[in-house]
């Protein structure tokens, strides 16, 4: 089983700033099938990037992703108030069961 | 449009069972996978497993195989999550969720809202 580590484990930055956020593997991922989710306290989690760089329908672009092998990292370019949030990356390289990372809290400074 | 619509929230004492369900519609029900993922209160995310609606083919999580049975009902788009004996440690929220292709090297796209379950004696 891959296992995901997330880093840092919050970040505290204030808007308009910009956030990098790691996600590193325990081996390979496989064709860069990485995923990155956004989840606000009471909702469910949202798909912001997949396959390590692309964008879901509907996410604005100053959410970008990148990386490959075993090192990935999510950038939020310009935060604005409502991309406080914790974030999760999720591969899905291996066959089934998939693996998340444990999460990043992005919170304002 | 994608709509997963989960059932609504249970309370359950230990070694009662439970099945949690999950209505798709907005799409071929058969020819996506579709997953559980559970996350307990102030914890993360975790895949529990995941079945394929046309033959029902089913891979769990090693930390889930044999404690929950995941099935789905293709007559009425709708997948299942269910335990045989609850435990305090049951307690938590569930999620089900649609893969965004229909190969399961695809991430989770479409989730529902999610149900939780409160396991105390």
């Amino acid at each position: 089983e891959i296992v995901l580590t997330q880093s840092p484990g919050t970040l505290s930055l204030s808007p308009g700033g910009r956030a990098t956020l790691s996600c590193r593997a325990s081996q390979s991922v496989s064709s860069s099938f990485l995923a990155w989710y956004q989840q606000k306290p009471g909702q469910a989690p949202r798909l912001l990037i997949y396959d390590a760089s692309s964008r879901a329908t509907g996410i604005p672009d100053r959410f970008s992703g990148s990386g490959s092998g075993t090192d990935f990292t999510l950038t939020i370019s310009r935060l604005e108030p409502e991309d406080f949030a914790v974030y999760y990356c999720h591969q899905y390289g291996s066959s089934p069961p998939y693996t998340f990372g444990q999460g990043t809290n992005l919170e304002i400074k | 449009e994608v709509q997963l619509v989960q059932s609504g929230a249970e309370v359950k004492k230990p070694g009662e069972s439970l099945k949690i369900s999950c209505k798709a519609s907005g799409y071929s029900f058969i020819t996506y996978w579709i997953g559980w993922v559970r996350q307990m209160p102030g914890k993360g995310l975790e895949w529990m497993g995941i079945i394929y609606p046309g033959d029902s083919d089913t891979r769990y999580s090693p930390s889930f195989q044999g404690q929950v049975t995941i099935s789905v009902d293709k007559s009425i788009s709708t997948a299942y999550l269910q335990w045989s004996s609850l435990k305090a440690s049951d307690t938590a929220m569930y999620y089900c969720a649609r893969l965004h292709s229909t190969s399961w090297y695809s991430p989770a796209h479409y989730w529902g809202q999610g149900t939780l379950v409160t396991v105390s004696s």
